[in-house]
């Protein structure tokens, strides 16, 4: 039982390049978050899905779009990279949207 | 005004003392609350949560809600160099079927235990 995971755990971008951030549980959640943590200003929620099939908007979304492909994985894309998403990416995975258990994290550097 | 406020410390205390970090936070809609410690390049882990007013004690920790004065508080007793790190306070404002799991996060206390 892992839990949940994370890929890649480190990135190096240059600014204008896309990339994929992986996350997938292995506890049979309905909701899964994705957020972002930069220095002073604790976790900021990017996106979230409440259930398979839908997702929605948090307080940062802006340069971000998600897929949640099945109930076990959803995913984070940057499309254009900015040095403004130089960040540590945090999934995470509730059962009852209440409790919820977060991903070892990436961490991402745009150049 | 941020919608959960903490002081970012850091908060230092001895060995075995009682550690009170505290929350506030800005929607009185607000329905459950929750404590997540994060060691330094870890991820956030959860220790306690709360939904009615008063205190809820688990082992050496005790969250206290406040919901009145729009508060939550928690205490470390016999504080360890172990529980030095970051405490999180998360709030969530849906309730019941609107319930959709978004957590607000203030913006941390760090906590040194000193031996």
């Amino acid at each position: 039982n892992a839990g949940v995971t994370q890929t890649p755990k480190f990135q190096v971008l240059k600014t204008g390049q896309s990339m994929t951030l992986q996350c997938a549980q292995d506890m049979n959640h309905n909701s899964m978050y994705w957020y972002r943590q930069d220095p002073g200003m604790g976790l900021r929620l990017i996106y979230y899905s409440a259930s398979e099939g839908t997702t929605d908007k948090g307080e940062v979304p802006n340069g971000y779009n998600v897929s949640r492909l099945n109930k076990r994985e959803f995913s984070l894309r940057l499309e254009s990279a900015a040095p403004s998403q130089t960040s540590v990416y945090f999934c995470a995975s509730s059962e009852n949207a209440e409790t919820q258990y977060f991903g070892p994290g990436t961490r991402l550097l745009v150049l | 005004q941020k919608e959960v406020e903490q002081n970012s410390g850091p908060l230092s205390v001895p060995e075995g003392a009682i550690a009170s970090l505290n929350c506030t936070y800005s929607d009185r809609g607000s329905q459950s609350f929750f404590w997540y410690r994060q060691y330094s390049g870890k991820s956030p882990e959860l220790i306690m949560f709360i939904y009615s007013n008063g205190d809820k004690e688990d082992g050496r920790f005790t969250a206290q809600l406040n919901k009145a004065s729009q508060y939550v508080s928690l205490l470390i007793r016999d504080s360890q160099p172990s529980d030095s790190a970051t405490y999180l306070c998360a709030v969530n404002r849906g309730a019941g079927a609107g319930n959709t799991g978004k957590l607000i996060f203030g913006q941390g206390t760090t906590l040194q235990v000193k031996p």
